[in-house]
């Protein structure tokens, strides 16, 4: 049972124009969220995270919005630049989960020129 | 700092072989990871740790075996590996002290890339 689910396995955006990345979660447990973002033959990496008590967090071009009534998050990436073609991971973690983080299955961004 | 370090980057083990993909970490990081990643799955956790001496079992520990023995490693070993096992495994580590509490990011090392045969 698939707890963090990103329906779009890919997406396609211009340069310049926004790119918005989804997230779904099915535990009302989950009470903080993370992106990572992730290059091929890289590690992940860190990108912005959001807890529960906000609906918004925003750095640099890379804004988090979280709907927790629709147990829904996204990213959205303003504007969008080439360097920011990467797969992207939605995480979640619930407090007293012992710190265990589940994944998204990714979205694999493409920023073209 | 060199962050969180595995090797090796690749490996090919044939079917029954053992092996042991080597994690540390320069950061004073109480809790360390295994992760791994197939094609259509995302990251999967195999195992974990919140300190020396403390390890539990995560979504996907069967065929797999950790210790934690100091701080900065945390090695995965494969006892007899199997084709299912093909995967690129990634160790990630992150502080876990009370102050900080349990949303710390975690910091990724590059993977090892794994092929059993």
């Amino acid at each position: 049972d698939q707890q963090v689910k990103q329906n779009s396995p890919s997406l396609s955006v211009q340069e310049g124009r926004i790119s918005i990345l989804n997230c779904d979660y099915t535990n009302s447990m989950f009470d903080y969220f993370l992106w990572y973002k992730k290059y091929p033959a890289e590690g992940p990496t860190f990108l912005i995270s959001i807890s529960s008590i906000k609906d918004k967090n925003e750095d640099g071009r890379f804004t988090v919005f979280l709907n927790k009534s629709a147990k829904h998050l996204s990213l959205h990436i303003v504007p969008s630049q080439p360097g920011d073609s990467a797969v992207y991971f939605c995480a979640a973690s619930a407090r007293g989960s012992n710190y265990k983080l589940t994944f998204g299955k990714g979205t694999l961004l493409t920023v073209n020129p | 700092n060199a962050g969180v370090t595995q090797t090796p980057k690749f490996q090919v083990l044939k079917t029954g072989q053992s092996m042991t993909l080597q994690c540390a970490q320069d950061m004073n990081h109480e809790y360390m990871s295994w992760y791994r990643q197939d094609p259509g799955m995302g990251l999967r956790l195999i195992h974990y740790s919140v300190g020396a001496g403390i390890t539990d079992q995560g979504e996907v520990p069967n065929g797999y075996n950790v210790s934690r023995s100091t701080t900065e490693d945390f090695p995965l070993r494969l006892l007899s590996a199997a084709p299912s096992q093909t995967s690129v495994y990634f160790c990630a580590s992150r502080r876990s002290t009370a102050t900080i509490s349990y949303n710390s990011p975690l910091h990724f090392g590059n993977g090892t890339r794994l092929t059993v045969t």
